[in-house]
């Protein structure tokens, strides 16, 4: 399968500050992205859907604002949580799709942020 | 909308016996549903996919799973479990082949005991 590459894999950063998460398709052009987030020991939640060169569709609930997504180019998408609090401590997955041939969407490792 | 249970949140097992995850969905269209394996701080890898051919879905690493249309079903089973098994799955469900929304099931997480 296709190679989705998330970075970093842990970070740890002081409350009030900004952290952005890359999220790259290694060997294919996405032409969509998935942002997740996952509480311990719970399931996924979609946060928001971005399709290359266009505005992230953000589920209800979360704040667009605080969860930033740029899509620009077809194997590269950021997340940035903006003023990160304690709560916002969580593990966030992305998952592209746009391989050829292919409706699979394919997940990255995952990054643990911990805001201390 | 679609909504997907996951029935077990633990299940344990000995090395060499059958797995069964259980998933039942809900769905108002013609549902897509797979099974994803995510191991400790890792990604999540896709075991197997339904998306309206084959009811029976072999996997990846022995899994397969059964589309019941009747029971509302997609469960999970394996006839032999391996240590590497243990890991958290999730059913999910979609829309018929569209991967816009995934939506994730609670995970069962799978141990196999020695």
């Amino acid at each position: 399968g296709a190679v989705v590459s998330q970075h970093p894999s842990r970070v740890i950063c002081k409350s009030g500050t900004s952290v952005k998460i890359e999220c790259r398709s290694l060997d294919f052009q996405a032409t969509t992205m998935f942002w997740y987030r996952q509480f311990p020991k719970q399931s996924l939640m979609l946060m928001a859907t971005s399709n290359e060169g266009s505005k992230a569709t953000y589920e209800q609930g979360v704040e667009k604002d605080k969860f930033l997504i740029n899509h620009a180019s077809l194997t590269l998408s950021t997340l940035t949580v903006t003023s990160a609090h304690p709560e916002d401590s969580s593990f966030y997955i992305c998952s592209a799709s746009g391989l050829q041939g292919s409706t699979e969407a394919f997940f990255g490792q995952g990054t643990r942020l911990t805001v201390v | 909308a679609q909504s997907v249970t996951q029935l077990d949140s633990h299940v344990s097992v000995s090395e060499g016996t059958p797995v069964l995850l259980r998933c039942n969905y809900s769905s108002s269209y013609s549902p897509s549903l797979f099974w994803y394996v995510q191991h400790p701080n890792k990604g999540l890898q896709l075991l197997l996919k339904y998306t309206s051919a084959a009811t029976l879905v072999k996997g990846i690493n022995g899994f397969e799973a059964e589309f019941k249309k009747s029971e509302t079903s997609f469960h999970l089973t394996k006839p032999s479990a391996h240590m590497s098994d243990a890991a958290e799955y999730f059913c999910v469900v979609t829309l018929s082949g569209g991967y816009n929304k995934l939506i994730f099931g609670a995970g069962t997480r799978l141990a196999v005991h020695p």
